[in-house]
């Protein structure tokens, strides 16, 4: 079976303050594809990163990051020097083929 | 990326009437989706959308209920029949990105609220 966990529900940060945002997946496919999507308040859905499962190389853009290690089953998001802007409903998603499992999201909220 | 556009963008609903929402894409796509998140839920697949066939749904969704069109490489409806206040959900339709394969991305959603 196929399965995303996100165990925190919801963080709250200050602003500046790094943050990071866990993802555990099962699957027993030994190809596949994991993914960060952002859900801010307006309610879209925005595209963060795809990771397929033969790349364990970590990946910076700005002050994103994401650290996915296959030996755990992990591919945990993190945030430098947070904004506000960040305040959103991160979802984690496990892809094999076309169809997408999402966990259940972290809700950030980053204060000022 | 894809630009996917949808409507209605919101929507309140009486129980027992049905309601078609509407995907438009500005790219020619093979694959479409569907998905439903209900409120403070995450997304769950409904059916994928091929064009000149059948849609595919997924286990707990059934086409009588979720009926889906996909007339063209560019547009699919989805629509929501005899509505219950269970239904009340965002709805978002995706597209794989052309050239970036396992990449979906999302259009804004129609958020349903059936009272």
């Amino acid at each position: 079976a196929q399965k995303v966990t996100q165990a925190q529900t919801e963080i709250s940060v200050v602003e500046k303050e790094d943050v990071t945002l866990d993802c555990v997946y099962e699957t027993r496919d030994t190809t596949y594809y994991l993914f960060w999507y952002k859900q801010p308040p307006s309610g879209e859905l925005v595209f963060l990163i795809r990771r397929n499962s033969f790349d364990e190389q970590n990946e910076i853009s700005g002050r994103y990051s994401w650290n996915f290690q296959k030996s755990t089953s992990s591919f945990n998001f993190t945030i430098t020097a947070s904004q506000v802007v960040d305040s959103a409903v991160y979802f984690c998603a496990l892809g094999k083929g076309d169809k997408l499992i999402f966990g259940t999201g972290t809700r950030l909220q980053v204060f000022p | 990326s894809a630009v996917i556009s949808q409507k209605p963008s919101r929507d309140i609903c009486q129980r027992g009437t049905s309601l078609t929402i509407q995907c438009q894409v500005d790219s020619q796509v093979t694959m479409m989706f569907w998905y439903r998140q209900q409120p403070g839920q995450s997304l769950t697949l409904i059916a994928t959308a091929n064009q000149g066939s059948e849609a595919t749904y997924e286990s707990g969704f059934v086409i009588d209920k979720f009926p889906i069109s996909r007339p063209n490489l560019t547009f699919s409806t989805l629509t929501v029949s005899n509505m219950s206040p269970e239904d009340s959900s965002i709805y978002l339709c995706s597209v794989e990105s052309r050239g970036q394969s396992y990449e979906q991305y999302f259009g804004p959603g129609t958020r349903l609220t059936v009272t």
